[in-house]
């Protein structure tokens, strides 16, 4: 079936980096944009950007764009975030999403948790 | 950072109906379609509603979508206890040029 997997969870210290995978299976890979989108606890969602696995090509959140980078594994049907320069307030559960209809995250991978702490 | 506008919450009795807004701006709702997301506790969100009024195979049709001018609503027929969740909308705003949430609804079913 359609899915996207993703990393286990992961604990890091402020100032240092983080990267995060999610794995495509069940469809063509190259065919449908994957976005993240994060939500710190108890906080709404936050859309940080999208990658075109196709083509490799990226659109980053504003807020984020110094920060954050993406990239695709073709060979592994993955798709990478990372995020640099982690402060308190990048905690948050980070999801990947399949874009399928304009505008309309049909598959979700199951989330993240990346705990920036000291 | 959201910009587009949700009550925090809303409630019902099993079997009535609640209806959510959504508000917005003529670069994001005004001019792009809505979709709808369901977040029940400690889950991935769920796509409930896309392209305005669309719903995805296996959501049932107590879940209905429309949109007019710059704002969007959800509305949830004959409530039920599973239903309570987070329910955010979502569009693409072209000014941005990023995909905006809406700031979240609690639904609570009384």
């Amino acid at each position: 079936q359609v899915q996207l997997v993703q990393s286990g969870a992961e604990v890091k210290k402020p100032g240092a980096s983080v990267k995060v995978s999610c794995k495509a299976s069940g469809y063509t890979f190259s065919n449908y944009y994957l976005h993240w989108v994060r939500q710190a606890p108890g906080q709404g969602l936050e859309w940080m950007g999208m990658i075109n696995p196709g083509g490799g090509t990226t659109t980053y959140a504003q807020t984020l764009k110094d920060r954050v980078s993406m990239t695709r594994d073709t060979s592994t049907n993955t798709v990478y975030m990372g995020l640099s320069s982690l402060k308190p307030d990048d905690t948050a559960v980070y999801y990947c999403a399949r874009v399928r209809a304009p505008g309309a995250f049909d598959i979700w991978g199951q989330g993240t948790l990346v705990t920036v702490s000291s | 950072q959201s910009v587009l506008t949700q009550p925090p919450s809303v409630s019902a009795a099993p079997g009535q109906k609640v209806i959510i807004s959504c508000s917005g701006g003529d670069s994001d709702i005004g001019n792009n379609y809505v979709s709808w997301y369901q977040q029940l506790p400690g889950a991935a969100p769920q796509l409930l509603i896309y392209e305005n009024d669309k719903r995805p195979s296996g959501i049932p049709d107590r879940f209905s979508g429309s949109k007019s001018g710059t704002s969007a609503t959800l509305a949830i027929t004959g409530l039920q206890t599973g239903d309570e969740a987070d329910y955010s909308c979502g569009t693409w705003d072209t000014r941005l040029s990023a995909y905006v949430f809406g700031t979240g609804t609690k639904v609570t079913v009384l």
